[in-house]
């Protein structure tokens, strides 16, 4: 399985509410990444994850919330976001932070309205 | 100057075209060179990755890589209709990972 999955594919939210992004993948990687990618750019790092830890934190608000509950799934929750936050938001693997090949799910597609 | 710079296209050639795409960077710690490719409204693609200077060849493609001059290349050869998307280069140190803009390559038949 060299899969990476992200629910929900499409997510349209209000500012005050509150959701969260799902991430899984079964390679036994243990690096995890979320991205934004904001239309006709190039996806932007947001965090890392290496071993379940967060190792990076690319001075994201705090209205982007990760969670790593184990080797095998990302979380990303939102609270109170601004309609420029709508993007894609991406979520990739690795087999671990110092390999090159990076492993991108489709992503979930963010309004904010 | 931005760290990874790349030729904005967009680009359109004739169906079996040779294609060239190509990134320029500044931080000579950059250790692994990366070549992405993107559907619209899809993740990223990983096509090659290389680490030293010199070719890198497979199938249609070809990753060159020029360390001394902070260049980097993907040959398309044989261009198809469905080699059009976004490719974008992305570069790695530590856990430094910085993308390309993107080219946008149409393949017209």
């Amino acid at each position: 399985d060299t899969e990476v999955t992200q629910t929900p594919k499409h997510l349209v939210m209000g500012m005050t509410n509150k959701k969260s992004l799902k991430c899984e993948q079964h390679m036994g990687h243990r690096a995890m990444y979320w991205y934004k990618q904001k239309a006709k750019k190039p996806p932007e790092l947001m965090f890392v994850y290496s071993y379940e830890k967060l190792s990076i934190n690319e001075s994201v608000p705090s209205r982007f919330s990760p969670e790593c509950p184990n080797s095998s799934l990302l979380n990303l929750h939102l609270h109170a976001l601004q309609p420029e936050d709508s993007a894609l938001y991406l979520c990739a693997s690795s087999q671990d932070s110092a390999f090159p090949e990076q492993f991108f799910g489709p992503g979930t597609r963010l309004t904010v309205l | 100057q931005k760290e990874v710079e790349q030729d904005p296209g967009p680009l359109s050639v004739p169906e079996g075209a040779i294609v060239s795409l190509n990134c320029t960077y500044s931080n000579s710690a950059f250790q692994y060179f990366m070549w992405y490719r993107q559907y619209s409204r899809k993740g990223p693609e990983l096509l090659m990755y290389t680490y030293s200077s010199g070719n890198k060849e497979d199938g249609r493609f070809t990753a060159q890589v020029d360390k001394s001059s902070k260049y980097i290349s993907l040959f398309i050869r044989d261009s198809q209709p469905s080699d059009s998307a976004t490719y974008l280069c992305a570069m790695k140190n530590g856990q430094n990972f910085v993308f390309g803009p993107g080219t946008r390559l149409s393949v017209l038949p």
